[in-house]
């Protein structure tokens, strides 16, 4: 079972530049979303999607974008990159119609912007 | 939303049980308890939840205090690959969309061979 999988692994930007991180799920979740971890610090929440075709804000979205195309996917593109954005990204997912269900996690997509 | 209390760190040693508290004073009554533990370099992994009764499931064990205050995580018997930070989210099933799920510091353990 491949479950969550995000791409890149790691990533170096520089300032200005625009990039999509890579969320794919394989379990028919509805649910996803988008988190970002930095040093010493707990998981913020930036986007969510509660099926194909729905997006909403999270905690902090200012300088991300996202779509949801198809039930698998959820992207988030990085419009103009700031050293603000340096950080560990990790996308989730749910099971549908269970608000209880456990999230499931990737790995991470570690980003430093230079 | 409900806010958690975790220590920072803990330290135990392999193969005795570990007990992680949690502090939740200001728990609602739709508010479930789950903790979830991340690994170096990885994504987080849900452990376990409960609402009031304690559970058990094959990582762990959780108790509840009967007013629903605190809660601890019980590790039967920790192995060198449990060290991780622990985390304890309250999950509010009454809420829609957002999900919820506000991840803290976390306690950090250790676990000596």
């Amino acid at each position: 079972n491949a479950g969550v999988t995000q791409t890149p692994k790691f990533q170096v930007l520089k300032t200005g530049q625009s990039m999509t991180l890579q969320c794919a799920q394989d379990m028919n979740h509805e649910y996803m979303s988008w988190y970002r971890q930095d040093p010493g610090m707990g998981l913020r929440l930036i986007h969510y999607s509660v099926g194909a075709g729905i997006t909403d804000q999270g905690e902090v979205p200012n300088g991300y974008n996202v779509s949801r195309s198809t039930t698998e996917d959820f992207p988030l593109r990085l419009l103009s990159a700031a050293p603000s954005q340096t950080s560990v990204y990790f996308c989730a997912s749910r099971a549908p119609g269970q608000h209880n269900s456990p999230l499931h996690f990737g790995n991470g997509t570690r980003l430093t912007v230079t | 939303d409900a806010k958690t209390t975790q220590p920072n760190s803990m330290e135990s040693n392999e193969e005795e049980p570990v007990h992680l508290p949690c502090n939740h004073s200001t728990i609602s009554g739709t508010d479930y308890i789950h903790w979830y533990r991340q690994l170096p370099s990885q994504g987080p992994e849900y452990v376990i939840h409960g609402l009031t009764s304690n559970v058990n499931n094959r990582m762990a064990s959780l108790a509840i205090a009967e007013d629903r205050k605190s809660s601890t995580l019980i590790l039967h018997r920790a192995t060198l690959r449990d060290a991780a930070v622990y985390y304890c989210i309250l999950r509010d099933v009454a809420g829609g969309g957002a999900d919820g799920l506000t991840f803290g510091k976390g306690t950090h353990l250790i676990i000596q061979p």
